[in-house]
């Protein structure tokens, strides 16, 4: 199975502040990477398909970018709707695997 | 508007059974494959099963092989999972999505829409 790491695990930042996620895989995936927020209670939405096409809908202040085994995911000027916890998911091979998520908190 | 909801979840004692329904509307469902994932509570997630769109492709993930069983109704738009010998270790929120993609393996497909949940406990 392909293992997906991100780091980092949980992160503390402010409204305005611009924000990096990174996601990483155990193996080459090429451009099969999608990203997910979710927040409590909820389920989870998607962000980023095909590691940098932004699903419809989705703010233009979220970004992807990354190839082979390293992606970014990438909030511009984090807004207080964005504290949420992210995760990375393979498409490349099944079983399709998760990061361990990367929660967004309030500074 | 796509809208999947879950049901059938619920408290059961390991080594019971329980089966999952996902009634799916707003989409022409048999086009699509479809997928179940979960989150053990304040968890991650987890892929569990896929299922192509016209049912002759299926896969699991290795902890629930030969124990759950995929299926789908494209006649009534729903997705089903059948869960037997239920562990501790099943206890989550199940979710339903659909696959922009028809084949649950195709690497272009992702989890475009999801369900609610619905919560499985498993408990002596």
């Amino acid at each position: 199975d392909i293992q997906m790491t991100q780091s980092p695990s949980s992160l503390s930042a402010s409204v305005g502040d611009r924000v990096a996620i990174t996601c990483r895989a155990s193996q080459m995936i090429s451009d099969y990477l999608n990203w997910y927020q979710q927040k409590p209670g909820k389920a989870p939405n998607l962000l980023i398909h095909g590691a940098s096409n932004l699903q419809s809908g989705v703010p233009s202040r979220f970004s992807g970018s990354g190839s082979g085994t390293d992606f970014t995911l990438t909030i511009s000027s984090l807004q207080p709707e964005d504290f949420a916890t992210y995760y990375c998911q393979q498409g490349y091979s099944t079983p399709r695997t998760f990061g361990q998520g990367t929660n967004v908190e309030i500074k | 508007e796509v809208q999947l909801v879950e049901s059938g979840g619920g408290w059961v004692q390991p080594g019971r059974a329980l089966r999952l329904s996902c009634a799916a509307s707003g989409f022409s469902f048999g086009d699509f494959a479809m997928h179940w994932v979960r989150q053990s509570p304040g968890k991650g997630l987890e892929w569990v099963s896929g299922i192509s769109w016209n049912s002759d492709d299926i896969g699991y993930a290795d902890s629930v092989k030969g124990r759950f069983t995929i299926s789908r109704d494209n006649a009534k738009n729903s997705l089903y999972l059948q869960m037997n010998s239920l562990r501790a270790e099943d206890t989550a929120f199940y979710y339903c999505a659909r696959d922009i993609a028809s084949w649950y393996f195709d690497n272009r497909g992702y989890f475009g829409d999801w369900g609610q949940g619905t919560l499985v406990t498993v408990s002596s």
